[in-house]
């Protein structure tokens, strides 16, 4: 199957900062990627889906200007933490569909701890 | 809308045995069925899929599902469990089989005895 990457896997840092992390298809080209949150012992809940070239569509509940993101390449999707808050601690994993395959594949998860 | 309920948060099998993960879903449409494993601090690998066709899915692990659409199932088996098959299974929904948004259970934790 094909590998997804999350950069960074773990991060800690201060309330108030923003914090990037990076979801990418390594070795296809992803048209339609999706990022979820996971609370400790939860399930994962969708936050958004972002098409190449369009604006995500967020889920209901989800603060848009939060949760910035951006799928600027076939390759290549951000999610931006704006002025993070302890609440805001959680395991982010993302996921990632093209037309090479008939699945979603997904990330190893970015950790991200705010202080 | 659609809906997952998996029935058990936590279920303890001794090695060996066999164990089922039962997972229900609701949906107004045809849907597609999933089931994932998450083993600690890492991301989804996909078990299993049911698309159409066979109501008896293979999928990886020795792992085997079965869609009952009477039912409104999509129970996970596996005839002889094995310590490294310890770990976090969700089963999934979705109405399109890739570009399409996935709905999660809440997840069943499957726990080892040795």
């Amino acid at each position: 199957g094909a590998v997804v990457s999350q950069h960074p896997s773990r991060v800690i840092c201060k309330s108030g900062t923003s914090v990037k992390i990076e979801c990418r298809s390594l070795d296809f080209q992803a048209t339609t990627m999706f990022w979820y949150r996971q609370f400790p012992k939860q399930s994962l809940m969708l936050m958004a889906t972002s098409n190449e070239g369009s604006k995500a569509t967020y889920e209901q509940g989800v603060e848009k200007d939060k949760f910035l993101i951006n799928h600027a390449s076939l390759t290549l999707s951000t999610l931006t933490v704006t002025s993070a808050h302890p609440e805001d601690s959680s395991f982010y994993i993302c996921s990632a569909a093209g037309l090479r395959y008939n699945e979603q594949f997904f990330g190893p998860g970015t950790r991200l701890t705010v202080l | 809308a659609q809906s997952v309920t998996q029935l058990d948060s936590q279920v303890p099998v001794f090695e060996e045995a066999p164990v089922e993960l039962r997972c229900n879903y609701s949906s107004s449409v045809s849907v597609y069925l999933f089931w994932y494993v998450q083993y600690p601090n890492q991301g989804l690998q996909l078990l299993l899929k049911y698309l159409s066709g066979s109501t008896l899915v293979k999928g990886i692990n020795g792992f085997e599902a079965e869609f009952n659409k009477s039912q409104t199932s999509f129970h996970l088996r596996k005839p002889s469990v094995h310590i490294s098959d310890t770990a976090e299974y969700f089963c999934a929904v979705s109405e399109g089989n890739r570009d399409d948004k996935i709905i999660f259970g809440k997840g069943t934790r499957l726990h080892i005895l040795p």
